[in-house]
């Protein structure tokens, strides 16, 4: 059982490209979830989805898109990367949003230049 | 919304116990979690409060104090692999976690 896999692992994107992220699990988990990570700030939510079909807004939103099209994937699109965008970036699940614990990915580190 | 707020760093010896403070300002309290993040690894689920009290997980326990928007991880019997970041989470009435900036927790032999 992999759990929950994200990917690239790493990646470096100029300025003004489009890049998505890709997370999947395999847990059949309701509730997925998009953080990014800064030195200093913490996680921070960018976007969620508590069932496949629905999404919502985190605390960081901008600049990013998510879409739920089944369970077990959740993408994150970052329509035209800017620099303020370098992050390492986490997806987590959850049985439901009313779990006591999130189950996070391991990671992808983006840079974008 | 959530203020969240930690120490940065805390250095302990081998064998010691280690508390690490957290104390928040919410518009929904629905829970707290504390989670453990080693260096370049995800963040893995250590504890979960949401009546007041102590939990208690072997060598980890969690304390919350709801009327305080204070909680504390006591971490005892420090070994030289707990030496990583520990990340206090506060859940909102929406489910939604904000997460303080973490605490980086060093071990000395």
């Amino acid at each position: 059982i992999a759990g929950i896999t994200q990917a690239p692992t790493s990646q470096i994107l100029a300025a003004g490209r489009r890049m998505t992220l890709r997370c999947t699990q395999d847990m059949r988990h309701n509730a997925m979830y998009w953080y990014r990570q800064d030195l200093g700030l913490g996680l921070r939510l960018i976007h969620y989805s508590n069932t496949a079909g629905t999404t919502g807004k985190g605390e960081v939103p901008d600049g990013y898109s998510v879409s739920r099209a089944n369970t077990d994937d959740f993408p994150l699109t970052l329509a035209s990367a800017v620099p303020s965008q370098t992050s390492v970036y986490f997806c987590a699940s959850s049985p439901g949003q009313e779990a006591d614990t999130q189950y996070f990915g391991p990671g992808t580190r983006l840079t974008v230049l | 919304g959530q203020n969240i707020d930690q120490p940065t760093e805390m250095t302990a010896t081998e064998g010691a116990i280690v508390q690490i403070n957290c104390t928040y300002q919410t518009s929904g309290f629905n829970g707290l979690f504390w989670y453990q993040q080693h260096a370049g690894e995800a963040p893995t689920f250590l504890s979960y409060n949401v009546l007041d009290g102590l939990e208690e997980k072997g060598r980890f326990s969690s304390f919350l104090s709801r009327s305080k928007g204070y909680s504390y991880l006591l971490l005892k019997e420090l070994q030289m692999k707990d030496s990583a970041s520990y990340l206090c989470a506060v859940r909102d009435r929406d489910y939604k976690l904000s997460f303080g900036a973490g605490t980086t927790v060093t071990v000395r032999a």
